[in-house]
């Protein structure tokens, strides 16, 4: 179904370190996955994308990680820095559903100096 | 290379009004997405246009409505306002929409207040 934003959970992180973020998605057919930051008056902005076909892409400081069996993602923020503090979206493409990203509730990540 | 423009930035209006929003897309993209974003519901699609056709639709009343001129720009329409409308209204473009590795590219969106 449609994701709600019931809670948000927030993940605190010490400046230098690794973050992790966790996302389960909702539709085992989906094949196509992107992660969004979104800062504090802005649009998502995109971070890294991963199609169903992968189980690991890197980008810059960024990792992404794809579990079909559990149907569960993950982005890694390699030595968060205080720019990381943010909102992060995990979203999937719904087979034959053109144009529309599905997201779930999102993370708030906090990092601390 | 400029991004999605979305006018205006905010806007507050009463009950019972309607408001048109509008969105440029990202130079060479067909693809125009339309999201609502509130804190209760988090960010929900509404739908999409390409070539100036709606081909996908969100779970929305018939008060929300939207097109996309031949230029790809795209506006959306809501008509007899309720306060449940206040949200984050973000646009995205991107090639073509499909699942075909090509990710949506969004706005700042347009921050709409009813009162």
């Amino acid at each position: 179904g449609e994701s709600v934003g019931l809670h948000l959970p927030t993940l605190s992180v010490q400046e230098g370190d690794n973050s992790i973020i966790n996302c389960a998605y909702s539709n085992s057919a989906s094949d196509y996955f992107i992660w969004y930051k979104q800062e504090s008056g802005k649009g998502p902005q995109f971070i890294i994308d991963i199609r169903s076909n992968m189980d690991k892409r890197q980008g810059q400081r960024v990792t992404v990680l794809l579990n079909k069996t559990v149907k569960h993602l993950s982005l890694q923020i390699a030595a968060t820095q205080p720019g990381d503090s943010a909102v992060y979206f995990c979203a999937e493409t719904p087979p034959d559903s053109w144009g529309k990203l599905q997201f779930g509730a999102g993370t708030q990540v906090v990092v601390t100096p | 290379k400029a991004g999605v423009t979305q006018t205006p930035r905010y806007l507050i209006k009463t009950r019972g009004q309607q408001v048109t929003l509008s969105c440029s897309p990202i130079s060479g993209h067909r693809s125009v997405s339309w999201y609502q974003q509130t804190p209760g519901q988090g960010l929900q699609f509404l739908f999409e246009y390409f070539s100036e056709t709606q081909r996908n639709k969100g779970n929305f009343p018939g008060r929300f409505s939207g097109r996309q001129f031949s230029n790809s720009r795209s506006e959306m329409n809501v008509s007899t306002l309720e306060l449940g409308d206040s949200a984050l209204y973000l646009c995205a473009s991107s090639f073509s929409g499909g699942d075909g590795g090509q990710p949506q590219h969004f706005g700042d969106g347009t921050r709409l207040s009813i009162l």
